[in-house]
């Protein structure tokens, strides 16, 4: 059974860097196929995606976000970790990380963490 | 940029069935998957890849996908299957998610 949890400040200052963590079990991420992701979803909005890594390293970002994020792996403990710079009002939001098998037909996501609300305030 | 245009809402009482559709051009050539969210949990994956189902899914669950719109339709809906819906790609690197439509089992 594959589980997620994710962790990190729930309360962040316009400017700084948020650093999130996800912790996960019942996969490797150093196996074949296997990646993570992280999403968000602002309060009563649709859910956006912001980044995937994968077993080989390869990475992928929003584009619209990709100069503030950073996801990186670390597989000894299990667990993916994203940073975002410049946080702002705007990115107020419950940050989900979740399994992303690599396969043909595309990412998605299953299953998904929790989600932990993160909200810019000063 | 690209767009997924979901229904904002649908109502239906139960043991009828629910159509949710994702439109865009030439959808059919992409790939998509459905995430139905209940109120304060997580997305959860009903549908991948068009049409096939996670384990644990029910059979009332299909999905499908073609020309120029991508449907979820839920059969004999239930009170549990209230919820926000979701439609997903992957589309020139990047991941979209349609806005969502609230079905509501009156």
């Amino acid at each position: 059974q594959i589980t997620l949890k994710e962790s990190g400040p729930t309360l962040v200052k316009p400017t700084q860097t948020l650093t999130l963590t996800c912790t996960f079990s019942g996969f490797s991420i150093s196996t074949s196929g296997m990646g993570v992701g992280w999403i968000r979803q602002p309060p009563g909005k649709a859910p956006e995606w912001l980044a995937v890594i994968y077993w080989d390293d390869d990475k992928r970002y929003s584009p619209s976000l990709r100069s503030r994020l950073t996801i990186t792996k670390d597989p000894s403990k299990n667990q993916v970790l994203l940073t975002m710079t410049n946080m702002g009002p705007v990115d107020t939001a419950t940050y989900f990380c979740a399994h992303a098998p690599d396969a043909a037909a595309g990412i998605w996501f299953d299953p998904w963490g929790q989600g932990t609300l993160v909200t810019v305030s000063p | 940029s690209y767009a997924l245009t979901q229904a904002p809402s649908v109502s239906l009482a139960p043991g009828q069935t629910a159509r949710i559709t994702c439109e865009r051009d030439n959808i059919g050539s992409k790939t998509v998957h459905w995430y139905q969210q209940r109120p304060g949990q997580a997305p959860v994956l009903v549908v991948f890849a068009d049409s096939d189902r996670p384990s644990g899914i029910p059979e009332r669950f299909s999905g499908s996908n073609s020309g120029n719109t991508a449907t979820l339709t839920i059969s004999r809906v239930e009170a549990g299957d209230e919820a926000d819906y979701y439609c997903q790609v992957w589309n020139t690197s990047r991941v979209l998610f349609g806005g969502g439509t609230k079905l509501t089992v009156l």
